[in-house]
């Protein structure tokens, strides 16, 4: 059985471009997780979506950032200008909503932006 | 604020010594709590949760947590470490919307 299923694995791009993260959450799952792990930081919650619609985008850091699940099955987080604070590994998560509320966590995106 | 508090940053311990790593809450109710392991380069995995009954829980790998209600805290255990044990540990709690400790960096040393 499929994970949660992250593209691309690695990216690099030049400030200033856009950058588009995917991912595909466990099938069935109605939860889906958006996260942003740096050294300084940790990890932190950027927004999660339910049946597909955002319940809670209050860790997105500015409107640089924005994020869609269009289906069931896709998601993703673009960053329009990118800069070179958002290098950082990004990861995708998914729960089922039978109140057990464990996410199970794609690889992640690293992002490095130069 | 709701939060877990993980309050070692970096713990080492020799091969085949036991292990506890520290997690405290801060909810009003009892919350679902949860530990996770990150290997380098690699996602969250889960290793075991908490809900409600047995205090004690036993999680993948061989370690278990210890529910304290009267200490919040959720402590993660193992008796005896194994050199692949190495990566980093997170604890995190929550209901809807989970939080995530800052993280423990397990080494292990020979």
């Amino acid at each position: 059985d499929a994970g949660v299923i992250q593209s691309p694995r690695h990216e690099v791009t030049e400030m200033g471009q856009e950058v588009t993260l995917r991912c595909k959450p466990i099938s069935g799952h109605d939860y889906l997780f958006w996260y942003r792990q740096t050294m300084m930081r940790g990890l932190e919650l950027l927004i999660y979506f339910n049946n597909n619609v955002p319940i809670d985008d209050s860790g997105m850091p500015e409107d640089r950032f924005s994020a869609k699940m269009p289906n069931a099955s896709f998601s993703t987080l673009k960053i329009q200008p990118s800069e070179p604070r958002d290098s950082a590994v990004y990861f995708c998560a998914s729960s089922s909503n039978g109140a057990t509320y464990e996410q199970y966590f794609g690889p992640g995106t690293r992002l490095t932006v130069t | 604020a709701q939060s877990v508090t993980q309050p070692d940053i970096h713990i080492t311990v020799s091969e085949g010594a036991s292990l506890e790593l520290r997690c405290n809450y801060s909810y009003g109710a009892t919350p679902y709590l949860f530990w996770y392991v990150q290997s380098p380069g690699q996602g969250l995995q889960l290793l075991l949760k908490y809900f409600s009954g047995d205090t004690l829980v036993q999680g993948i790998k061989g370690f278990e947590a210890e529910f304290k209600r009267s200490q919040s805290s959720f402590n993660l255990r193992k008796p005896s470490v194994h050199w692949s044990d190495a990566a980093e540990y997170f604890c995190s709690g929550g209901y809807q919307k989970v939080t995530f400790g800052t993280g423990t960096k397990l080494q292990v040393i020979p």
